[in-house]
C-alpha cells in the first residue's frame, strides 16, 4: 500500500522568507510523487512531479522539490514567499501498477507581511 | 482549451434526496475519478473508472453511485444513503495506466450542502 504524510497542517511564513512544506511517503516500489496547490473553492493545480528522472524537480511559480529515497521524503520549497502563495498544498503518491493517486491531508500555507 | 467541467458549482440537497453531480472532460483521457474533500482530511477517493462501462469503488463508496457510459462523462450520484454528504467534490481525469507519470487534471469542484 502507498501513503503520504504531510507534517504540519498549517505553516505560516513572512513574505520573502523560505517556504518549506514537508512530505514523507511510503511505498514498496519506486513511486511517482506530486505536489498540488489548491486555492479556496477551486480544484487542484499541479505544481510539480517526480517521475524517476532528476531528483531535484522544478515546478511552476518558483517551487521545487527534492526526492530523497534514503529519507523517503519529497519536501516542497520556495526561496522567497509571496502573498499569492497562500493556499493549501497537497502531496500525493502513485506507485505500482495502479494509476490511483493517494493524497496527504494537506498543508495550509499562510503568508504574512 | 481542453479541461474538465464540473457542474453545478454549488448544490443544495434536502434530506432524503438523491442528487447528481456532473463531470465532463474533453481531454480524451481514459481514466476518471471522484474525490471527496473535507477540512483536515485531504482528498478521499469515492469511485474511479479506467475505461468506458467499467468502474471500481474507492475508499469511501458507500452512499454514492456512478456511471461511465461515455468516455467524456463520469457523473456522481449522492444517494439518500450517504449520511453526511456535505463536502466539496472534485472530479479528475488522467491518461490512464500508460500515462501514470502525468498525474491528474482536476475540475473546479462542486460544493454540496445538505439543508
Amino acid at each position: 500500500a502507498q501513503s503520504v504524510t504531510q507534517l504540519g497542517s498549517h505553516v505560516s511564513v513572512s513574505e520573502g522568507a523560505l517556504v518549506l512544506l514537508r512530505c514523507n511517503y511510503s511505498s514498496s516500489v519506486p513511486p511517482y510523487l506530486f505536489w498540488y496547490v489548491q486555492y479556496p473553492n477551486q480544484g487542484l493545480q499541479l505544481l510539480l512531479k517526480y517521475t524517476s528522472a532528476a531528483t531535484l524537480v522544478k515546478g511552476i511559480n518558483g517551487f521545487e522539490a527534492e526526492f530523497k529515497k534514503s529519507e523517503t521524503s519529497f519536501h516542497l520549497t520556495k526561496p522567497s514567499a509571496h502573498m499569492s502563495d497562500a493556499a493549501e498544498y497537497f502531496c500525493a503518491v502513485m506507485a505500482g501498477t495502479a494509476s490511483k493517486l493517494t493524497f496527504g491531508t494537506g498543508t495550509r500555507l499562510q503568508v504574512t507581511l | 482549451d481542453g479541461g474538465i467541467t464540473q457542474s453545478p458549482k454549488y448544490l443544495f440537497r434536502k434530506e432524503g434526496q438523491n442528487v447528481t453531480l456532473s463531470c465532463e472532460q474533453n481531454l480524451n483521457h481514459d481514466a476518471m475519478y471522484w474525490y471527496r474533500q473535507d477540512p483536515g482530511q485531504g482528498l478521499r477517493l469515492i469511485y474511479y473508472s479506467q475505461i468506458v462501462n467499467d468502474f471500481q469503488k474507492g475508499d469511501i463508496a458507500e452512499g454514492y453511485s456512478v456511471s461511465r457510459e461515455k468516455k467524456e462523462s463520469f457523473p456522481l450520484t449522492v444517494t439518500s444513503a450517504q449520511k453526511n454528504p456535505t463536502a466539496f467534490y472534485l472530479c479528475a481525469s488522467s491518461i490512464g495506466q500508460q500515462g501514470r507519470s502525468y498525474g491528474y487534471t482536476f475540475g473546479s469542484g462542486t460544493r454540496l450542502t445538505v439543508v
